[in-house]
């Protein structure tokens, strides 16, 4: 089944330490986001690729980066994690969108669960 | 900037009762709106989008309506069972915008 998969979906790292999060799509969207969600609150959006074009959310801190090396594979690196930095990571894929446009459903992997000690 | 509210943030109702989920949003320009269903420790599912052209959309126990002009759009689940237990959330879509989500609803039902 085409599926949004992430791993791993649980990751533990020590606070300063580099860590990154990993997504794949089957689906061949050409749109991939990756999501910030904490414990009873909304998504919220860090950043999103059109194909390999990189669209930063104004209010994403620095410390957050990533990479996409092809349309099946994107990354989250946290350079120095910090307490406040965990919280569930969800990808998402949807079909184009320019940023020009109206978009449409967006299709979510399971998530990484991400704890900071 | 699109805000989008949802009440009550929990529910707990009994088996087999009708329900109705809550969402606002603010401007009421959007394009589309989208029900996400979430389990605890998951990512979000999408169960219904609803177009600016469309008034509601169904699939099976669940009824989504829009209303614009009232920045406003409920989501129905008939006959709730317990496997209904999750979170519900909804998403606007905007003109050139990420979809905006609402904090979700917490739903419990109990058998």
């Amino acid at each position: 089944d085409a599926m949004v998969i992430q791993n791993p979906r649980y990751q533990v790292t020590q606070f300063g330490k580099p860590v990154t999060l990993s997504c794949s799509q089957t689906l061949n969207h050409n749109v991939m986001y990756w999501y910030q969600q904490k414990s009873s609150q909304a998504p919220k959006l860090l950043f999103h690729y059109y194909d390999k074009d990189f669209n930063n959310e104004a209010d994403t801190p620095d410390n957050f980066q990533s990479r996409r090396p092809n349309t099946s594979f994107c990354f989250l690196d946290i350079r120095s994690p910090g307490l406040g930095d965990a919280a569930m990571y969800l990808c998402a894929t949807s079909t184009s969108w320019s940023g020009a446009s109206f978009q449409e459903t967006q299709y979510f992997g399971p998530g990484t669960r991400l704890l900071v000690l | 900037k699109q805000e989008v509210t949802q009440i009550p943030a929990a529910l707990s109702v009994p088996e087999g009762e009708n329900l109705v989920l809550n969402c606002s949003f603010t401007d009421s320009a959007i394009y589309n709106l989208q029900w996400f269903r979430q389990d605890p420790g998951k990512g979000l599912t999408s169960l219904l989008l609803i177009q600016s052209s469309q008034r509601e959309q169904t699939s099976g126990r669940l009824n989504a309506s829009l209303d614009k002009s009232s920045g406003r759009s409920t989501l129905y689940i008939a006959a709730s069972q317990p496997g209904d237990s999750a979170t519900y959330l909804c998403a606007a879509g905007n003109y050139g915008q990420n979809f905006v989500f609402g904090p979700g609803t917490r739903l419990s039902v109990l058998p």
